[in-house]
C-alpha cells in the first residue's frame, strides 16, 4: 500500500499570503496519479485537482498543482477567505487508493 | 447537477449489521464506477470499496473485506453498502462518491454523508 505523508499538519497564513502544501508518496506514483481536496467543516470533501496538475470543473485558478514521482505540491496563489480548510492528498496510482493525513490552513 | 444522497445511516451495537444506500441523480448512474469513503470522528478519509459501472468487479479495503458487501442497482439510479459484524472502529461518516470516466480511482462528486456510530 502506498502511504501518503502530508506537510506541514497545520499552516498558519493571513488572506493574501501564498500557500504551500507538501504531499510525499511512499512510492513513484505512475502518470502522477494524484489528486486534492479541500474540506471545510461540516461539509464533504471537494475535488480541486487530479493528475497532479489537471484543475477540476470550477476551481479557480489561483489553485496550481504540480509534481511527480513521489513529490507533489498544491500551491494556492493568494488565500481568500473561504479557502480556510483541511486539504487532502490522494493517490491513486497504486492499490488501494489512499490519502494523506491532510494539512490544515487556518487563519492566522 | 450531479446529486449523490446518502441514507441509512444509524447507532448501532457491535456485531450488528447496517444497510446504507445513495441515491444518485444529474447524470447516467450506470456508466460511471461508484465507491464509498469513510472519515471517523475528528480523523482523514479512508477508501472502503468500489464497484464498476456494471457492477461486475468490486474492490475492498483490507479493514472490511469480508464484512461489507458493495452492490448498486442501476435500475433504481442507487449505491448499497452492506455492513455486517460492525465493529466500533467503523464509527464514520461515510460518504458516497462518484468516480470520474476513464480508470482514475479519484472521486469527482461526494454526497454530503451519512453517520453510522457503533455502540454499546
Amino acid at each position: 500500500e502506498i502511504v501518503l505523508t502530508q506537510s506541514p499538519g497545520t499552516l498558519s497564513l493571513s488572506p493574501g499570503e501564498r500557500a504551500t502544501l507538501s504531499c510525499r508518496a511512499s512510492q513513484n506514483l505512475r502518470s502522477s496519479s494524484l489528486a486534492w481536496y479541500q474540506q471545510k467543516p461540516g461539509q464533504a470533501p471537494r475535488i480541486l485537482m487530479y493528475g497532479a496538475s489537471s484543475r477540476a470543473t470550477g476551481i479557480p485558478d489561483r489553485f496550481s498543482g504540480s509534481g511527480s514521482g513521489t513529490d507533489f505540491t498544491l500551491t494556492i496563489s493568494r488565500l481568500e477567505p473561504e479557502d480556510f480548510a483541511v486539504y487532502y492528498c490522494q493517490q491513486y496510482g497504486g492499490s488501494p487508493p489512499s490519502f494523506g493525513g491532510g494539512t490544515k490552513v487556518e487563519n492566522k | 447537477e450531479v446529486q449523490l444522497l446518502e441514507s441509512g445511516g444509524d447507532l448501532v451495537q457491535p456485531g450488528g449489521s447496517l444497510r446504507l444506500s445513495c441515491a444518485a441523480s444529474g447524470f447516467t448512474f450506470s456508466t460511471y464506477a461508484s465507491s464509498w469513503v469513510r472519515q471517523a470522528p475528528g480523523k482523514g478519509l479512508e477508501w472502503v470499496s468500489s464497484i464498476s459501472a456494471g457492477g461486475d468487479y468490486t474492490y475492498y479495503a483490507d479493514s472490511v473485506k469480508d464484512r461489507f458487501i458493495i452492490s448498486r442497482d442501476n435500475s433504481k439510479n442507487t449505491l448499497y453498502l452492506q455492513m455486517s459484524s460492525l465493529r466500533v472502529e467503523d464509527t464514520a461518516v461515510y460518504y458516497c462518491a462518484k468516480r470520474p470516466a476513464g480508470a482514475g480511482v479519484y472521486f469527482e462528486y461526494w454526497g454530503q454523508g451519512t453517520l453510522v456510530t457503533v455502540s454499546s
